[in-house]
């Protein structure tokens, strides 16, 4: 079965570049999750789009943007990155949000290295 | 404070020891699920739990859910090397008039040979 996929897998990015993380659902899931988890750590909710609207916002620091298009997939884009943004991105997909009682089903996440 | 905390947040155990992990929630629940993360990997579903008193089985892990005390224990039976990892519970519950879905805090397991 189709899973949840996420490009690149691996990213090196230097101090103030930005980077574009990108995330393509399962086939007619209309939900995207998208999380941070850094070194050692829990992973933390950045922001998530149902039916291509933010539905929910977490952690995202004001440098990220992130939208979901037409065809449901899902673009992180980071600015003016920071050593500190090094970590692994995870994108998660579900049918519906809330009260669906939908499981997330997640990608095998980006790891970005900022040097 | 955290709406869904688990606990331990880490457990060490010997294998084929059992062991159990809790995840309890601030707010009404509405859809209970467990997830694994294996060290530097994606985040797997394990099982979902909607109904209060519900108990499902995935190989030597069974989990419940007590809705009057909106929580879930996650129990690991003879664990293996192979259980090592993080667990995450995440909920589907009720804020300020919206359902919003949350991550639990996390348990780090290790299992040793």
């Amino acid at each position: 079965a189709a899973g949840v996929i996420q490009s690149p897998r691996h990213l090196i990015k230097e101090k103030r570049e930005t980077a574009t993380l990108k995330c393509y659902p399962i086939p007619r899931h209309d939900t995207v999750y998208w999380y941070q988890q850094g070194p050692g750590q829990d992973p933390q909710f950045l922001i998530s789009f149902y039916e291509k609207m933010q539905s929910d916002k977490g952690s995202i620091p004001d440098r990220f943007s992130a939208q979901q298009f037409s065809d449901y997939h899902s673009e992180l884009n980071m600015s003016s990155l920071e050593l500190g943004d090094s970590a692994l991105y995870f994108c998660a997909s579900s049918f519906g949000t809330g009260s669906y009682n939908s499981p997330l089903h997640f990608g095998n996440g980006t790891r970005l290295t900022v040097t | 404070s955290q709406e869904l905390e688990q606990s331990p947040q880490s457990l060490i155990v010997q294998e084929g020891k059992n062991l159990t992990i809790n995840c309890t929630s601030s707010k009404t629940l509405y859809g209970l699920y467990w997830y694994k993360q294996k060290y530097g990997e994606g985040l797997i579903f394990l099982m979902m739990l909607q109904k209060g008193g519900e108990e499902k089985s995935h190989e030597k892990i069974t989990a419940k859910l007590d809705e009057k005390k909106q929580q879930s224990s996650l129990h690991i039976t003879a664990s293996q090397p192979s259980h090592a990892g993080i667990y995450l519970c995440g909920a589907d519950i009720e804020a300020s008039g919206t359902y919003k879905y949350i991550f639990g805090t996390g348990t780090r397991l290790k299992v040793l040979a």
